[in-house]
């Protein structure tokens, strides 16, 4: 089947704590990203990544690292988590880019105290 | 300026009532337009594309102003199954998705 899978579902942790929100995509796609959703904020772009090794900032990157060792994974990291990141994540894949269907994982909440 | 805006809405409306919402976008160079449909908490799943001539699936049809820089849904004989929210997508060349708050709609029996 595809999809994209992300894990943990749910995640509680304390300030300071690193951790990594893992993404695996297995339809072959070239493009991943990574969003947060806050109320009344809406979905809001962390990171994008075109290919293997290619990344980019989002409209909100500050406090997150990605990367893109291989095409199918694109993990997200908090060196040093901070409450304000207490959010609901999604990864997504499309096939190439911006002008096709964005497929999602099932999302992370993330509350960091 | 948001890249996308929405009205939030509740829009509340009974059972076999037709409901539209718009969505207005900045960018006047943006080139692609997406509807999603949003569950509860649950991941964004793509509702339809939007062309420039507009399009229709079934209930749904969607139709892009370039000129005043918005797009449309429309949604006929609305079902109780219709409720989510409903999020709008632009893009341009950033390789971005630029995504709206979302407008919330709620089917009365």
């Amino acid at each position: 089947e595809a999809q994209v899978t992300q894990n943990p579902r749910y995640l509680i942790t304390v300030t300071g704590k690193k951790l990594t929100v893992t993404c695996s995509q297995n339809m072959n796609h070239e493009y991943m990203s990574w969003y947060r959703q806050d109320p009344g904020l809406g979905l809001r772009q962390i990171y994008y990544s075109m290919n293997v090794e290619v990344t980019d900032k989002g409209d909100v990157p500050e406090g997150y690292k990605v990367s893109r060792k291989e095409k199918r994974n694109f993990p997200l990291i908090l060196e040093s988590p901070s409450p304000n990141q207490t959010s609901l994540y999604f990864c997504a894949s499309s096939l190439q880019g911006t002008g096709e269907k964005l497929f999602f994982g099932s999302g992370t909440q993330l509350s960091v105290l | 300026r948001k890249e996308v805006e929405q009205d939030p809405g509740p829009f509340n409306v009974p059972e076999g009532a037709t409901v539209a919402f718009n969505c207005t976008y900045s960018n006047s160079a943006s080139q692609s337009f997406f509807w999603y449909r949003q569950d509860c908490r649950k991941e964004p799943k793509l509702l339809m594309s939007v062309y420039s001539s507009g399009n229709e699936d079934g209930r749904f049809t969607a139709q892009l102003n370039r000129a005043s820089q918005y797009i449309s849904l429309l949604i006929r004989d609305s079902k109780l199954s219709d409720s989510a929210t409903y999020l709008c997508v632009s893009t341009h060349g950033g390789n971005q998705f630029y995504f709206g708050t979302g407008t919330s709609l709620t089917v009365i029996p």
